[in-house]
């Protein structure tokens, strides 16, 4: 099974509306990520969470990490078709266990369709 | 500042050969990882490496492989190509290469074909 879970695999929205992507774990996140990628090419960097109960936003995308750090959702407010695209959460789960070391998990993805 | 940069970008391959993938981290990162992108095992880790060190490998055979150059340059290596090895295989550089406190930044990828 996979170690991050992130809900709903698929998303088709009307534009203009709110939506919200989760992103689970059964162990504590280090480190929680979220990127963008459209079909075919790399990710694009959204934001990082490190601390539990951290809200991030960036135009209209917001990121939260829970209190006990194993769960991040992110919220897009007013959809465009600009947001279109697959969202994955990234994080480190092994923590300072890795030694510190650079490896990031990632979850499924979450397929983003905004319908104009 | 310039971006994470893989060459080549396409790659068509027969099954038995070898292919080798180049990365260019973002000027200062020392920490380049590679991962592999299929439809249905999604973003897979292959390895880190970290000043020329491999820090950090992935479930992956040895048929993969990398390395690291002194200016932070990364190649992976995969041989004898199975027609599972079929991807989207994607770079990223990082700052500090700790991965709670420095997030990985991507290349495009290289979209290798086995047939």
């Amino acid at each position: 099974s996979q170690e991050l879970e992130q809900s709903p695999q698929s998303l088709i929205v009307q534009e203009g509306k709110n939506l919200t992507i989760n992103c689970t774990s059964s162990k504590t996140l280090y480190g929680l990520y979220w990127y963008k990628q459209k079909y075919g090419e790399g990710l694009i960097f959204l934001m990082m969470l490190q601390k539990g109960g951290e809200e991030k936003s960036h135009e209209k995308i917001t990121a939260k990490l829970d209190e006990k750090k194993q769960q991040s959702s992110l919220h897009i407010t007013a959809s465009q078709p600009s947001h279109a695209g697959i969202y994955l959460c990234g994080a480190d789960i092994a923590g300072r266990n890795s030694g510190g070391y650079q490896k990031v998990t990632f979850g499924t993805g979450t397929k983003l369709q905004v319908i104009p | 500042k310039a971006g994470v940069t893989q060459t080549p970008r396409y790659l068509i391959k027969t099954r038995g050969q070898q292919v080798t993938l180049s990365c260019s981290p973002i000027s200062g990162h020392r920490s380049v990882s590679w991962y592999q992108q299929t439809p249905g095992q999604g973003l897979q880790f292959l390895f880190e490496y970290f000043s020329e060190t491999q820090r950090n490998k992935g479930n992956f055979p040895g048929r993969f492989s990398g390395r690291q150059f002194s200016n932070s340059r990364s190649e992976m290596n995969v041989s004898t190509l199975e027609l599972g090895d079929s991807a989207l295989y994607l770079c990223a550089s990082s700052s500090r290469g700790s991965s709670y406190n420095s997030p990985l930044h991507f290349g495009n990828g290289t979209r290798l074909t086995v047939t």
